[in-house]
């Protein structure tokens, strides 16, 4: 499994974009990216896939620049609600388990 | 929409006691796992079960551990004889098995609080 390295933390104001970016740097040529959210006391939720160049969704948008070897999650206009902690997850095993690092806790202000 | 349940939301045990944590995972999904998450640490990947087996387990899934799936709804965690150390959050994740576009995304419960005193 690819590491990842992340921002542990990160701070934004209500309304502004705000990306975080992932480190990937021994990235497997079958590998996905794959980015999560996390709330207090919930259980992650899916936000977002991907394996090249851009993709977006009703969300965010995940850039993946053509070495593959770094990613980024764009947040547009990001509320109060956004508050969480942002995983990003590099695997090729699509059957079986996701590995979660520390993750990214990105904190907006009013 | 629909979504994974779990049961209870919160249990608390003695050590040495047995627990059974309950999950309903999204009806047509095949693919089911539990996740545990200690107090500030990581989201921990336990398990992994499709076809009424095992698939894949992580160290943690000792021999205290078990799953099953009792019926076509159910999937169950049962510790046998819990440790202080096994309070955590408990995550039941299901999948489908046609993920062929996103064949990451795993849907979450809620979680069980796991104490053990």
């Amino acid at each position: 499994l690819a590491k990842t390295t992340q921002p542990i933390s990160m701070d934004s104001y209500e309304g502004q974009e705000v990306n975080i970016t992932c480190s990937h740097n021994n990235i497997a040529t079958n590998d996905y990216i794959t980015w999560y959210q996390q709330f207090p006391s919930q259980g992650p939720r899916f936000i977002i896939q991907g394996y090249k160049t851009k993709v977006t969704n009703e969300v965010a948008s995940l850039f993946i620049p053509a070495d593959r070897k770094s990613s980024t999650l764009s947040l547009p206009r990001v509320s109060l609600s956004d508050t969480a902690v942002y995983y990003c997850l590099v695997g090729n095993n699509a059957g079986n388990m996701l590995t979660f690092g520390g993750g990214t806790r990105l904190m907006v202000k009013p | 929409e629909p979504e994974v349940t779990q049961t209870p939301s919160h249990q608390v045990t003695q050590m040495g006691q047995e627990v059974i944590l309950r999950c309903v995972p999204i009806s047509n999904h095949l693919y089911f796992y539990w996740y545990r998450q200690i107090l500030g640490q990581k989201v921990e990947f336990l398990v992994s079960f499709y076809n009424n087996e095992i698939s894949e387990k992580s160290e943690i899934f000792d021999d205290q551990f078990s799953v099953e799936r009792p019926d076509g709804s159910n999937f169950t965690l049962k510790i046998r004889s819990t440790k202080l150390e096994d309070s955590a959050m408990y995550f039941c994740a299901s999948r489908n098995g046609t993920g062929l576009l996103l064949p990451y995304e795993q849907y979450f419960g809620p979680g069980t609080r796991l104490t053990v005193t």
